[in-house]
């Protein structure tokens, strides 16, 4: 069980385009969930915290305009790279929480989604 | 705000053998949760192992065991009888109780295991 799905699992694009990341937990509703951020041989850097019917909590320092979330279901949620440029080249990883308000669950991650911009 | 520290960025251990990966933490709460992910080539982030901060016994999952002193800020673990499918980077993460707050995680340790 708890089972997310992250699609796609690599993109290449030319610089300029826009991408989007999808996050799907399969076999439970998650109110919440995660979207980290991994430069090569580093952790992870959480970028924002999508919920479920509405706005996003960013961290410092992610443009909010650069990385749209959007988390319109309880199954499903986006992450968009708009107007994409090789320095947004990275490793992206979403995760999901069962039931968020229960502190001892742990987050259950997709399997990521390098970006490649060319 | 909370910090995790893993002061081995590599560590190598014998196929069997056993080997430990340090933890570091630094939090002003009396109550949390750690945590050590695995992450192989694939980049799929797999849990292995939690601990409640309000417990003392320490956390064991088969052949994965944590040395959590609490008072010490140390959160260590214990890899016994070494696989191949161990291979992988861990890291160590924090997150705090009291409804849902964000993970906090290390900067990691690469495991290699030697056949």
């Amino acid at each position: 069980g708890a089972v997310v799905s992250q699609h796609p699992s690599w993109v290449i694009c030319k610089s300029g385009t826009s991408v989007k990341i999808e996050c799907r937990s399969l076999d439970f509703q998650a109110t919440t969930m995660f979207w980290y951020r991994q430069f090569p041989k580093q952790s992870l850097m959480l970028m924002a915290t999508s919920n479920e019917g509405s706005k996003a909590t960013y961290e410092q320092g992610v443009e909010k305009d650069k990385f749209l979330i959007n988390h319109a279901s309880l199954t499903l949620s986006t992450l968009t790279v708009t107007s994409a440029h090789p320095e947004d080249s990275s490793f992206y990883i979403c995760s999901a929480v069962v039931e968020p308000g229960l502190s001892n669950q742990p987050q259950h991650f997709g399997d990521g989604t390098r970006l490649s911009i060319l | 705000a909370q910090t995790v520290t893993q002061s081995q960025p590599e560590m190598s251990v014998q196929e069997a053998e056993t080997v430990t990966l340090s933890c570091t933490y630094d939090t002003s709460e009396s109550d949390y949760y750690l945590f050590w992910y695995k992450q192989p080539p694939s980049r799929q982030m797999i849990l292995v192992i939690r601990q409640e901060a309000y417990k003392q016994q320490n956390a064991t999952e088969n052949r994965f065991s944590v040395n959590f002193q609490k008072a010490a800020k140390s959160f260590s673990l214990k890899i016994s009888d070494s696989q191949l499918g161990d291979a992988a980077m861990y890291f160590c993460a924090y997150r705090s109780s009291g409804g849902y707050q964000k993970v906090t995680f290390g900067t990691g340790t690469k495991l290699q295991v030697i056949p």
